[in-house]
């Protein structure tokens, strides 16, 4: 069965240090993995992770990922309160995309 | 319009009513898709549509939940006879394409309450 895994649940820094978050994933005909940051409702993009594009940087936020190990990680650095929200992974062997349960970042002023 | 946008944006209903939520993918986008997401849950996948073919309803949990787009347009998801463990928020998105690797942009979702 495919699954999405992220990790940790929920982390609580103060402004200034820098995280990272984890997806692992089991996904049968991969081809894509999504980032999303998700402040209410509406997830917005981050960033997408192919086979061609393992590696994404912008501004404080960038993403690896490890194909061979099956993992993603999404590193902010210099974080900001702006940056609180759930953050999630998303795999799609095609466009049926199978979503984590996302990490819950909160950041302290 | 300028983004996927959903409505109503809040829904309170009774136990056994049916409910119709609408969703305005982006002009031009294709590919229009709905999640369910459930208080501390990640999204689940409910349905699928791609230009004029037939829709991908495998994610939809039971008989009751039903979903057109008309014109290859607007959409409305349905759900009859509707259940508390139906309340979520009902997340609608679009892309311009189904091929794998293609950003979804999201609506602000409909917060369904089932009382």
């Amino acid at each position: 069965e495919d699954k999405v895994v992220q990790s940790p649940l929920s982390l609580v820094v103060h402004e200034g240090d820098t995280v990272t978050l984890n997806c692992s994933y089991e996904v049968t005909n991969f081809r894509s993995l999504l980032w999303y940051k998700q402040e209410k409702k509406a997830p917005t993009f981050l960033f997408m992770l192919t086979s061609s594009g393992i590696e994404k940087k912008s501004g404080r936020l960038s993403s690896i990922l490890d194909k061979k190990e099956l993992f993603s990680i999404l590193n902010i650095t210099a974080t900001q309160t702006g940056d609180s929200a759930v953050y999630l992974c998303a795999v799609g062997p095609t466009y049926k995309y199978i979503f984590g349960t996302g990490t819950r970042l909160k950041v302290l002023a | 319009g300028a983004g996927v946008s959903q409505s109503p944006s809040n829904k309170v209903t009774e136990k056994g009513k049916d409910v119709e939520l609408r969703c305005d993918p982006i002009s031009g986008h294709t590919a229009l898709y709905w999640y369910r997401q459930s208080l501390g849950q990640g999204l689940e996948f409910l349905i699928y549509f791609q230009g004029n073919s037939a829709p991908d309803k495998s994610g939809l949990p039971s008989d009751r939940f039903s979903a057109e787009r008309t014109g290859g347009s607007v959409s409305t998801l349905t759900i009859q006879r509707t259940q508390q463990e139906d309340s979520a928020v009902y997340l609608c998105a679009s892309s311009s394409n189904s091929g794998a690797g293609n950003e979804q942009f999201f609506g602000p979702g409909t917060r369904l309450t089932v009382l």
